[in-house]
């Protein structure tokens, strides 16, 4: 069964540092997500993302982030200069744009900033 | 604003009792579609149903079942008989058309003790 696929399951980085999430969706949808959950809190939106542009962002989603499709296959988020607040575990998605258009999730990546 | 209410915050119950996870939501659309993910303690997030809001049928897949009431913006998740693998978080959410984003509920801690 295809699925979301996000590298690294673990990230720990230094405050002020630059980390790039990494996100493979599935191969043949077109709508791709970005949320993140805060430990022990909801999941918020950061992001979505179709035919190679931005189509909506929350407040979250700062100057300090950026998202990018740079080939085929992956879907990257960019945090330029990491801080304390920004730990927690962020999600990609993928949506087929057809059908149900359900979005499914990756297993997350847990971003720890120090 | 969309918004996503689960006022049941942590819900403890022994295996085989049946459980119902509350879901309230509002918005001003009139097409809407709503999900129920859950996420084991590995932490992803599980699709387990989409609902749009012209369907009121209720549906039920094996041990799950779920109740949509339009008249007072309710999305239940039934458990029957549960099982120590049910434990884990669910989270309601509330979406739009394609490519819009999901607005998620706090989400309700299931614990189903042996």
């Amino acid at each position: 069964e295809p699925e979301v696929t996000q590298t690294p399951s673990h990230q720990v980085t230094q405050m002020g540092q630059e980390v790039i999430l990494r996100c493979v969706p599935i191969s043949n949808h077109l709508y791709f997500y970005w949320y993140r959950q805060i430990l022990g809190q909801k999941v918020e939106f950061l992001v979505s993302f179709y035919n190679n542009e931005i189509s909506e962002k929350s407040e979250i989603f700062d100057d300090q982030f950026s998202v990018e499709r740079p080939d085929g296959s992956n879907f990257t988020l960019k945090i330029r200069s990491t801080k304390l607040e920004d730990s927690a575990m962020y999600f990609c998605a993928s949506s087929s744009g057809t059908g149900k258009n359900i979005q499914y999730f990756g297993a997350g990546t847990r971003l720890s900033v120090l | 604003a969309q918004k996503v209410t689960q006022a049941q915050t942590e819900i403890s119950v022994v295996e085989k009792e049946d459980v119902t996870l509350d879901c309230v939501y509002e918005t001003r659309d009139t097409t809407y579609y709503l999900f129920w993910y859950k996420q084991p303690p590995s932490g992803e997030l599980v699709f387990l149903i989409r609902r749009n809001s012209f369907d009121e049928q209720n549906e039920i897949s094996g041990r799950y079942s779920w109740n949509f009431q339009k008249s007072t913006s309710s999305f239940n998740f039934t458990i029957t008989a549960s099982q120590v693998v049910d434990s884990a978080v669910y989270f309601c959410a509330l979406g739009g058309e394609y490519g819009n984003k999901l607005v998620f509920g706090a989400g309700t801690i299931l614990r189903v003790k042996s």
